[in-house]
């Protein structure tokens, strides 16, 4: 089996400020995702990418930087952080693309003071 | 409106009852997966489907592309069943369309 860890776990900053989310995942999958899930809400993609170093914008890319540094791992930036984005940022893994099962790390809670 | 609407939004059970959650498509579903998102807040894969049905311990699922709905039965609820249940489905532009959740509280 594999594993997917979500650094950190609780991420706190200011308003404006730049902050970067990390994951990493020991599957040896192509395709990760990162989602952000508003409280009560659905997941929703910022951004996916197929293979190391490609990037594909999802619905909510706006206000996000996203960086495929190698296959084991994929960073999400908050390029500057507001109030309303207070919210949970989950990364998910898939052996290859959409077709196929998605397995996701514990996530990061971000709160925006 | 919802490209993938989800009933109910929230349900309440004893333990040891049976339960159906569903899922219906305005798009064209070619797969669907569930997810359990637990109290502490991780996702569970449980079910990923093309057209037909699987079943795993006390939880089964079926997909029916023609009639554009999904369903996950759970049978003899336990606490640990609680939780917010996804569905999302893959549509004919390989774009993952999520559900709003069903969230499920099991009493003792």
């Amino acid at each position: 089996g594999g594993i997917i860890t979500q650094t950190p776990k609780f991420l706190i900053g200011q308003e404006g400020q730049k902050l970067t989310l990390k994951c990493q995942q020991n599957f040896n999958h192509d395709t990760m995702y990162w989602y952000r899930q508003d409280s009560g809400k659905g997941l929703r993609l910022i951004y996916y990418s197929i293979t190391e170093n490609d990037l594909q914008k999802g619905d909510l890319s706006e206000g996000y930087d996203a960086s495929r540094e190698k296959k084991s791992s994929f960073s999400l930036t908050v390029t500057s952080a507001q109030k309303n984005e207070m919210a949970v940022f989950l990364c998910a893994s898939s052996i290859r693309d959409w077709i196929y099962e998605q397995y996701f790390g514990p996530g990061t809670r971000l709160t925006v003071l | 409106g919802d490209k993938v609407k989800q009933s109910p939004s929230a349900l309440s059970l004893q333990e040891g009852t049976n339960s159906a959650l569903r899922c219906n498509f305005s798009i064209a579903a070619t797969t669907v997966q569930w997810f359990l998102q637990n109290p502490r807040g991780s996702l569970i894969n449980l079910f990923y489907l093309v057209p037909g049905t699987k079943e795993n311990g006390r939880l089964k699922s079926a997909f029916d592309s023609k009639e554009s709905y999904s369903t996950l039965h759970i049978r003899d609820a336990q606490l640990e069943d609680s939780g917010t249940y996804f569905c999302a489905a893959e549509d004919s532009n390989y774009q993952l369309i999520w559900g709003s959740g069903t969230k499920l509280i099991i009493k003792p």
